[in-house]
């Protein structure tokens, strides 16, 4: 049983396509985080939530706590853009990751 | 640069040889996390401390592995006897204890040949 459920697992969209990557947990969560991971690996965090919306350029994550639900939005997508994204959530002392969606941005 | 570091940031090795690898979390942070990243899988949690005492190690650490945090800072993550299923990336997070927000590291790219 995975505490953290992503989907899709991949994605392939056009450039300019709206994406929309979801994000499923399980149980009672203090912070939720998006991450970006480039061929190469490095982690790069892009919205800690606990609650509402946050909104930095193209990107958008919206959290719903009731529901245990994220979704992460790219606006007008880029080939760019194309990555891995990865669901975590901090789970009283932990912090659990999802599996990762492979997002690839055709141009 | 404030934020988590890792070193080194590729390393390969022998099989059988033993190697380690270093996190410097942001210096207020109490709670330090190593996770390993298999190809295609998200993160797995390896283990964590709050300052130096080490709280918590995943069944997923062998006793090939080991993990220190000596003066509650910098924090070292030792792998014996290297075996090629050891290649993967090694993650390093930190985080206030009490607070919500944790910050990652690059990771360090382990390949065993």
């Amino acid at each position: 049983k995975n505490e953290v459920e992503q989907s899709p697992q991949n994605l392939t969209a056009q450039e300019g396509e709206f994406i929309t990557i979801n994000c499923s947990y399980s149980v009672g969560i203090s912070a939720l985080h998006w991450l970006q991971q480039h061929p190469g690996g490095g982690i790069v965090s892009l919205f800690m939530l606990s609650s509402g919306k946050k909104k930095h350029g193209r990107l958008i994550a919206t959290i719903n706590i009731q529901e245990k639900h994220s979704s992460l939005h790219i606006t007008a997508s880029h080939p760019r853009d194309s990555a891995v994204y990865i669901c975590a959530v901090r789970i009283d002392d932990k912090i659990i990751f999802g599996k990762g969606t492979r997002l690839h941005i055709l141009p | 640069d404030t934020g988590v570091s890792q070193d080194p940031r590729h390393k390969i090795t022998k099989r059988g040889q033993n190697v380690t690898f270093r996190c410097d979390p942001i210096s207020e942070h109490n709670r330090l996390y190593w996770y390993r990243q298999t190809l295609g899988q998200g993160p797995e949690f390896l283990t964590y401390f709050q300052n130096e005492a080490q709280l918590e190690k995943s069944r997923l650490l062998s006793d090939r592995f080991s993990a220190e945090r000596p003066k509650g800072s910098f924090s070292t993550l030792e792998i014996q006897r290297t075996e090629q299923g050891d290649s993967a990336m090694y993650l390093c997070a930190s985080s206030k204890s009490g607070g919500a927000e944790a910050f990652f590291g690059q990771g360090t790219r382990l390949t065993v040949v």
